[in-house]
This record gives structure tokens, sequence and C-alpha cells, in this order.
């Protein structure tokens, strides 16, 4: 069975960071590109970053870049992404998402997400 | 970066009805367009991908249609499970990837 547990997830105030996990398992997570999607309270889903399998090809949203930085660690079936100099527009639930392998590269498993939530 | 947009943003059904969900595109995306279900609390699931095929596991009550930049989710039969909200997705040109901004469907 696919899992993606995801972790880190907190309170913190604005300019702050935060490491966010992800714990993969039931597949093989080495061969899979990987995503984090966040979403607001009560808002609609917005897509973070990207990560291919070896971790060379990586991308961000406008909103996040040059804060956040995505990784992985295949030897430990990990996804992680360090969030630094968080706002409050960053507070979301940030979900852990496999890219699959069907046509037209849908998002097939999705973890039951992390809050973070940014506030003074 | 394609826009996606979502009609109507909220519809109001009855168990049994036939919804119609419709998802627009602002340029061409071929059928690189997936549908999600999203519940209360929960992560999506994948429902319907390449515009019009099935995902493992859904049930035949769903399905989609439409190419270019006009698609469509179809629910035939409302069930009481199907109350929750609707994302489209495209992953034609990305990154980034984008969403449209969803559909809620509830109970009348």
């Amino acid at each position: 069975e696919v899992q993606l547990v995801e972790s880190g997830g907190g309170l913190v105030e604005p300019g702050e960071s935060l490491r966010l996990s992800c714990a993969a398992s039931g597949f093989k997570f080495s061969i899979y590109d990987m995503h984090w999607v966040r979403q607001a309270p009560g808002k609609g889903l917005e897509w973070v970053s990207s990560i291919v399998t070896t971790g060379r090809y990586i991308n961000y949203a406008d909103a996040v870049r040059g804060r956040f930085t995505i990784s992985r660690d295949n030897a430990q079936n990990s996804l992680f992404l360090q969030m630094n100099s968080l706002r409050a527009e960053d507070t979301a639930v940030y979900y852990c998402v496999r890219e699959s392998k069907l046509e037209r590269l849908p998002f097939d498993y999705w973890g039951q997400g992390t809050l973070v939530s940014v506030s003074s | 970066d394609i826009q996606m947009t979502q009609s109507p943003s909220s519809l109001s059904a009855s168990v049994g009805d036939r919804v119609t969900i419709t998802c627009r595109a602002s340029q061409n995306i071929v059928t690189y367009l997936n549908w999600y279900q999203q519940k209360p609390g929960k992560a999506p699931i994948l429902l319907i991908y390449d515009a019009s095929r099935l995902f493992s596991g859904v049930p035949s009550r769903f399905s989609g249609s439409g190419s270019g930049t006009d698609f469509t989710l179809t629910i035939s039969s409302l069930q009481p499970e199907d109350f929750a909200s609707y994302y489209c997705q495209q992953t034609y040109i990305t990154p980034p990837v984008t969403f449209g901004p969803g559909t809620k469907v509830d109970l009348k």
C-alpha cells in the first residue's frame, strides 16, 4: 500500500523557519518525481514545488522561490521542504504528493497533510 | 502560466441527480486535464486523468470529457459519498502545475 506521511508542521512566527518531511512507503520512491502542494484554510489547491527522481531538476512556485528548498533522500525514502522566512500567507496544509506514471502525469497519491501556521 | 477556471463554484443537488462541472483552461491543454475529489479535512484523491480516463478504483458513475480548453466532469447519479469539492488540474505546461478554484457539491 502506497503511503505518504508528512510531519514537521506547527505554529511559527513570521520570519521563522520550518522543515517538513514526508516518509514514503509501499512503492519504489526513487523512480517517482515528487511534489509539495498546499491549501490555505478554506481555499483551493496550490502547487508549491517539485523534484525529479535524481534531485537534479527542481521547480518552485513564484510565491516561494528563494525562500523554500525542496530535497529528497532516496536511500531513506524521504522528501523534504525547508521553509525559511515564513509569512502569514504561507499558512496552509502542506501535502506531499506523488506524480504518477500515468498518461498526463496526474498526482495519484497524496499524504494526509501537515498544517503550517504562521502568526505573531 | 495557464489559468484554470471552474463553474459553478458551488451547487446543490440531491442523491440520484446527474451533476456536471465545467473546467476551462486559458489556452489549449490538449487532454492534459485531471480531476480530483476532496472531502473536508481529507487529502484530494484522483478521479479522472487524461481528461476522460477513470483512475483505478473510482466508481463508473464518474466520467470526464473534453479537449483543448473546455472540459467536463459528470457524476451520472449522485451518491451520498459524492458530496465534496472537485478540482481540475492541468499538467500540460509546467511549471507551474495549476488547479482550478474548485466546485463544492452539497446537499440540496
